[in-house]
């Protein structure tokens, strides 16, 4: 089966500086990766997925994530940090019917 | 464009009682998943429907869990005879359907949280 882990349960980050939230996949086939964000008592919001093409793909809220199949990653980023990018991110791996998640990362920004 | 919506978003209920909660999908969406998310964790995958039909679901989902799509529109999930362990969020989902392994992102609600006391 498909699977993702986040191997760091939390980041913490200075405004302004970059910040990098991990990911690593295990999958037969074609991986279709995707990166969400959740807010305290919020669902899920979708930033970005790779299906194909690019390794670097672009998403919302000025992140992005690079694909590296040598290393069977998909590391979410941002250039420039902000305090409002604090919030719960989940890594996931489409699976034959449905999406598989990591166990989640907390992003803390401190001003 | 209205989003996944579900209803209630909160609700407390005493051990033993019945929940059910309801969950709208995007319009021209045919495919509805819901998804459970205790304190901590990632979404964990209860069951799928592809317009009406329930095609796939979690070993999680016990006899007392029972998900619906009558008409291939809305959906409603009951729980019977509540536990405490029930209490979570429970997330409702939908996207696109393609065959197996589509690519179609799966975009979510707001989420229904339960707390069974």
């Amino acid at each position: 089966a498909q699977s993702v882990a986040q191997p760091e349960d939390q980041v913490n980050v200075a405004e302004g500086n970059p910040l990098t939230v991990k990911c690593t996949y295990s999958v037969s086939g074609n991986p279709y990766l995707f990166w969400y964000v959740q807010y305290p008592n919020r669902g899920l919001q979708f930033l970005l997925k790779y299906i194909t093409g690019d390794n670097l793909v672009k998403g919302s809220y000025g992140f992005e994530a690079e694909f590296n199949k040598s290393q069977t990653s998909f590391h979410l980023k941002k250039p420039s940090a902000l305090v409002s990018d604090s919030a719960l991110y989940f890594c996931a791996v489409r699976d034959i019917n449905d999406m598989r998640f990591g166990a989640g990362t907390r992003l803390t920004v401190k001003p | 464009d209205t989003g996944v919506s579900q209803d209630p978003r909160h609700k407390i209920t005493k051990r033993g009682q019945n929940v059910t909660f309801r969950c709208d999908p995007i319009s021209e969406h045919n495919r509805l998943y819901w998804y459970r998310q205790t304190l901590g964790q990632g979404p964990e995958f209860l069951t799928y429907f592809q317009n009406e039909a329930q095609l796939e679901k979690s070993r999680l989902l016990s006899d007392r869990f029972s998900a619906e799509r009558p008409k291939g529109s809305f959906s409603t999930l009951e729980i019977q005879r509540t536990e405490q362990g029930d209490s979570a969020m429970y997330l409702c989902a939908s996207s696109l359907g393609q065959g197996q392994g589509s690519g179609n992102t799966i975009y979510f609600g707001e989420g229904s949280w339960l707390t069974v006391v």
